[in-house]
Formats: structure tokens, sequence, C-alpha cells
């Protein structure tokens, strides 16, 4: 199967701009994970994704979005992009069988550049 | 509140020596630890589980609750083991994972 595609894969924008990210999963799984992987904090959780519906949500602000489609792809938005938002924004997938976690397969990521 | 922490950010050790990288957790339910790894210009990917309770790579990891710790451990090194390594908690419903703040390895000839 194909891994988890990503785009696009680099972004530069400015500050008070908004951006859309895309994430398409590996075909059948139908949990889609957003993470912000920065230098400073690590790699934070943002949302979950599960059958077009947030079922998990991290601690960041309202600026953050997010959405899955029918075909459980997925979009991150961020509006009004501050210079904190420049991040490695990774998306995982995942089959989401019921029992336990399910591994978790990561995609390449988008390098947010705000300048 | 839900918390990983890995004191080491960087382990330097020589090819066939042991390598432990140690993973505290904080989480008062019953959590599910992992640790993934993301060797040079590839993606994060899962090395192993504790409920697998299996050796990956010949590296292996024990949950102790009594510590809330699931160190990594691998006795003997290789070069290719070098890479980032990162403890992972998964303590909600869904696939939310909080993830430690991450150990770079790296296997010295």
């Amino acid at each position: 199967k194909a891994g988890v595609t990503q785009t696009p894969r680099y972004l530069i924008k400015t500050r008070g701009q908004q951006v859309t990210l895309s994430c398409s999963p590996i075909s059948g799984h139908r949990s889609v994970s957003w993470y912000q992987q920065t230098p400073g904090q690590g790699l934070q959780f943002l949302f979950e994704y599960f059958s077009e519906t947030q079922r998990n949500k991290g601690n960041f602000p309202g600026r953050f979005s997010g959405r899955q489609f029918s075909n459980s792809r997925s979009e991150m938005n961020v509006s009004t992009l501050e210079l904190g938002d420049s991040a490695l924004y990774l998306c995982a997938s995942s089959p989401d069988l019921r029992g336990s976690y399910n591994e978790q397969f990561f995609g390449p990521g988008t390098r947010l550049t705000v300048l | 509140a839900q918390r990983v922490t890995q004191p080491e950010k960087l382990l330097s050790v020589f090819k066939g020596a042991p390598v432990e990288l140690k993973c505290n957790y904080s989480y008062s339910g019953s959590p599910e630890l992992f640790w993934y790894v993301q060797y040079s210009r590839q993606r994060l990917q899962l090395l192993l589980r504790h409920i697998s309770r299996e050796s990956i790579k010949g590296f292996t990891a024990d949950l102790n609750k009594g510590e809330t710790s699931f160190h990594l451990k691998k006795p003997f090194a290789q070069e290719e083991d070098s890479a980032m390594y990162y403890c992972a908690l998964g303590a909600a419903a869904g696939n939310k994972l909080t993830f430690g703040g991450g150990t770079r390895v790296l296997v010295k000839p």
C-alpha cells in the first residue's frame, strides 16, 4: 500500500495569512491525527479525526482547525499565522482496530515557515 | 494530565556497547507505551509497543508501572541504530499520543 502522503511538502507564508495543509491516509485507514513538531516543544498532538468527526483535540488555540472528508482525507487550517507557527506538521493515519491503541503511520510532513 | 519524559537528549555509544534509553511517564490510568524511531531522512515509525512484548531489531522495553518507566534497551548497539528515538504514551480514547522530547542516539564505529 502507498504510505501517508502530505501536500505541500514546503510552504512559506507571512504573518497574518492563513494556510491549509492536506493529508491522504493509507487506504483503509479511517483515523487521521495531526502533530506539530518544533525544536523547542517537540512533537505535540493537534487533533484526531475519525469518520469525519473530531475525536481528540490537543491544547492549541482555535486558529488551528481541521476536517476530514468521507474518503478519510484530512486537511488542517491555520488562520492568522504567527511566527511561532513555523514548524513541521506531521500527519499520521491508523487502521483504528478495536481493542487497543493502533500503530500510527506517519507522513513525511509539511514544513511551514512563517516570515 | 499525561506527560512523558526522556531525560537524555543525546546518547553516544560505541558499536557493540549496550545502550539504554530512559523513558518515564505520568498517567493515573492504564497506559499504552510505545517507542517510535526516526532514522535519517526517513519517516517516524513504530519500533515497538509494550503490549506486544517482543524484541524488534534487538531492542526490548519493559513497562514498569511501579516506577512509571518504559526504558528501551539493546545489549549490543550497531551503527545502523543511530537515529532519533521517541517514547510515546497513549492514554485516551482514540489514537492521541503524547510524545517525549526524544533522544538522539549516535553509535560510533
